[in-house]
């Protein structure tokens, strides 16, 4: 079992909608969660951060944690085209300084 | 401010040489972080430095990778007799403490 999995996708979704990105981790003592957007050939840029469980909002972005699940998600509301991307969901597990988990990444892309 | 910068960003050597990777982090970031990401293998974590210190060296493959970090600030990965397998793109990230990291644009590696 990956320590972080996340669905490879494409995830296809049209413009205006909402797209729901899913993460799961397997050691139960990590304690922050991160999603990067990675454009193809570029690098990972930070969108959101959650340290708690609940609900997080930035813009258009909500990520969302539940700890007794191990699972955390991120949803875009009213999706871009722009927002075509991969997503990568990263996990700190608090006990081995900075040092981030990163799932495969799911590819999304949002048709016009 | 200024992000993350590294150089250079591309680099193509011949099987055997040695290389030198070099990361700038945002100033007053303490904790430095090297990652790199290749076809398949997603993006792994190599190395952590807080401050000049690096406490967690656990993804370095072999010991043909070495990294060092002065006057807690500018790192270099180095990779002795690069081998094709070495090919991928390296990522450097920084962050105050160990919250959220920020990535620079990477130095993408091909080893002939």
């Amino acid at each position: 079992q990956k320590e972080v999995e996340q669905n490879s996708g494409p995830l296809s979704v049209p413009e205006g909608a909402i797209a729901s990105l899913n993460c799961t981790y397997s050691d139960r003592v990590s304690q922050s969660f991160f999603w990067y957007r990675q454009y193809s050939g570029k690098s990972p840029e930070l969108i959101m951060s959650i340290y708690s469980n609940g609900d997080k909002e930035d813009g258009r972005f909500t990520a969302q944690l539940n700890k007794a699940s191990q699972y955390v998600s991120l949803l875009i509301r009213d999706s871009q085209p722009s927002d075509s991307a991969t997503y990568l969901c990263a996990v700190n597990r608090g006990n081995q300084g900075g040092k981030l988990i990163f799932g495969q990444g799911t590819e999304l892309s949002v048709k016009p | 401010g200024a992000g993350v910068s590294q150089s250079p960003s591309n680099k193509v050597t011949e099987k055997g040489k040695d290389v030198e990777l070099r990361c700038d982090p945002i100033s007053g970031h303490t904790a430095l972080y090297w990652y790199r990401q290749s076809l398949g293998q997603g993006l792994e974590f190599l190395i952590y430095f807080q401050g000049n210190s690096a406490p967690d060296k656990s993804g370095l493959p072999s010991d043909r990778f070495s990294a060092e970090r002065t006057g807690g600030s500018v790192s270099t990965l180095t990779i002795q007799r690069t081998q094709q397998e070495d090919s991928a793109v390296y990522l450097c990230a920084s962050s105050l403490w160990d919250n959220e990291q920020f990535f620079g644009p990477g130095t993408r590696l091909t080893v002939l």
